[in-house]
């Protein structure tokens, strides 16, 4: 089955304290993507990852860190959390190429900064 | 920059009702547009996308949208709710950003479906 995974679903941290939430996909695409969702302020692009060490910052990457080692795997690294990056993230994968991309979201990740 | 804007953020309908959802984009080009849908807990799914051609575009689970650059605008719509259709539903552009691309969401309209 086609699928974009992440894990861990559901985390409760506290300030400081490095943690990473990995994402894998399994259908070979180039381009992967790390959203936060927030109340009222819909989704916004953390960073973005056109193939494997490629990397590159979207609208609000302060305070997060990616890296692309193989093309299944985009892991979204918070070295040092605070509590305003308590919120939901989703990983996303695509095929590269602007004018025939869909985007297909992971389950999210449900974070807790105290 | 571009950007879609939903206007509404939360709409209430009857069961068996008719649905329209609005999403006006701010794009110079024609734009590639999307709708996702989030039900409670759960993560992102695209029910439809326009990327040229034809105006009125079917998705999935009956629902369809039509691209107006008249009116700058993507709207969702489906003729019968169904109670299973509660969810949050989000528009989407597409832009180019640096040496890549990202989705543009709108802020979401949470949808309620009533007996």
């Amino acid at each position: 089955e086609a699928q974009v995974t992440q894990n861990p679903r559901y985390l409760i941290t506290v300030t400081g304290k490095k943690l990473t939430v990995t994402c894998s996909q399994n259908m070979n695409h180039e381009y992967m993507s790390w959203y936060r969702q927030d109340p009222g302020l819909g989704l916004r692009q953390i960073y973005y990852s056109m193939n494997v060490e490629v990397t590159d910052k979207g609208d609000v990457p302060e305070g997060y860190k990616v890296s692309r080692k193989e093309k299944r795997n985009f892991p979204l690294i918070l070295e040092s959390p605070s509590p305003n990056q308590t919120s939901l993230y989703f990983c996303a994968s695509g095929v590269s190429g602007i004018n025939t991309d869909t985007q297909y979201f992971g389950p999210g990740t449900r974070l807790t900064v105290l | 920059a571009q950007s879609v804007t939903q206007p509404d953020i939360h709409i209430t309908v009857s069961e068996g009702a008719s649905l329209e959802l609005r999403c006006n984009y701010s794009y110079g080009a024609t734009p590639y547009l999307f709708w996702y849908v989030q039900s409670p807990g759960q993560g992102l799914q695209l029910l439809l996308k326009y990327f040229s051609g034809d105006t009125l575009v079917q998705g999935i689970k009956g629902f369809e949208a039509e691209f107006k650059r008249s009116q700058s605008s993507f709207n969702l719509r489906k003729p019968s709710v169904h109670w299973s259709d509660a969810a949050e539903y989000f528009c989407a552009v597409l832009v180019g950003v640096d040496s890549g691309y990202a989705l543009n969401f709108g802020k979401g309209t949470s949808l309620l479906v009533t007996p």
